[in-house]
């Protein structure tokens, strides 16, 4: 089946600009993740949700950053006023916690803001 | 608490020899320990994992030993392959929520 979906691939934005991500996860998958990953480094988890809600944000690095997933499939990751530090790939990844402890990645949104 | 620290940052294997890349925590509640593989340009993809219950998992060419008492997990690569140059992250997990991944090495199998 399809895998996880993210869009756009590439995004280039002005200093100041606000941006939205979007991810798909695999059909089914209630619980989804939203991860940051700077250049040369492990990604960083940012939020999680089961179904709509969202059960942990202790990742997003400001109030800039929201997530929502409103009825519990497709996510959107929004930064808003976004900065040049805001630069890096943002990974979205879903699995089925009835299945296991699996994660399974997107390709990611290479956000370059400039 | 959270850390996950990774070594080497990078390795340089020849072709059909062992690639062993090891990873510690400090945090004793995870309870899930994966392995992913990056390609430039892609997503992580996952390789082989391990829950603390056990300590070694095989699949294919690539095995995880894992010790608790040391708070310690490794990934080898046994046979390495041109094929198998990508970069393999660490991770360790608490339930089904949320994964902390270490800093990656950069494997680099020369034929």
């Amino acid at each position: 089946g399809a895998g996880v979906s993210q869009s756009p691939r590439y995004k280039v934005a002005k200093r100041g600009q606000d941006v939205a991500l979007r991810c798909d996860p695999i059909s089914g998958h209630v619980s989804l993740f939203w991860y940051q990953q700077a250049l040369g480094q492990g990604p960083e988890f940012l939020t999680y949700f089961q179904n709509e809600a969202q059960l942990d944000k202790s990742g997003l690095p400001s109030d800039r950053f929201f997530a929502e997933r409103p009825e519990g499939s497709v996510s959107t990751l929004k930064i808003q006023r976004t900065q040049q530090e805001d630069s890096a790939v943002y990974l979205c990844a879903s699995s089925d916690p009835g299945q296991g402890y699996e994660q399974y990645f997107g390709p990611g949104t290479r956000l370059t803001v400039t | 608490q959270q850390q996950v620290k990774q070594s080497p940052q990078s390795l340089i294997v020849q072709k059909g020899g062992i690639s062993i890349i090891n990873c510690a925590y400090e945090n004793t509640a995870f309870d899930y320990f994966p392995w992913y593989q990056q390609f430039p340009g892609k997503g992580p993809a996952l390789l082989i994992a391990i829950r603390p219950d056990v300590s070694e998992k095989k699949e294919g060419r690539f095995t995880i030993s894992f010790n608790k008492s040391a708070k310690q997990f490794s990934l080898h690569i046994m046979d390495s392959q041109p094929g198998d140059s990508a970069t393999y992250f660490c991770a360790a997990g608490t339930g089904r929520r949320a994964l902390t991944f270490g800093s990656g090495t950069r494997l680099q199998v020369q034929p």
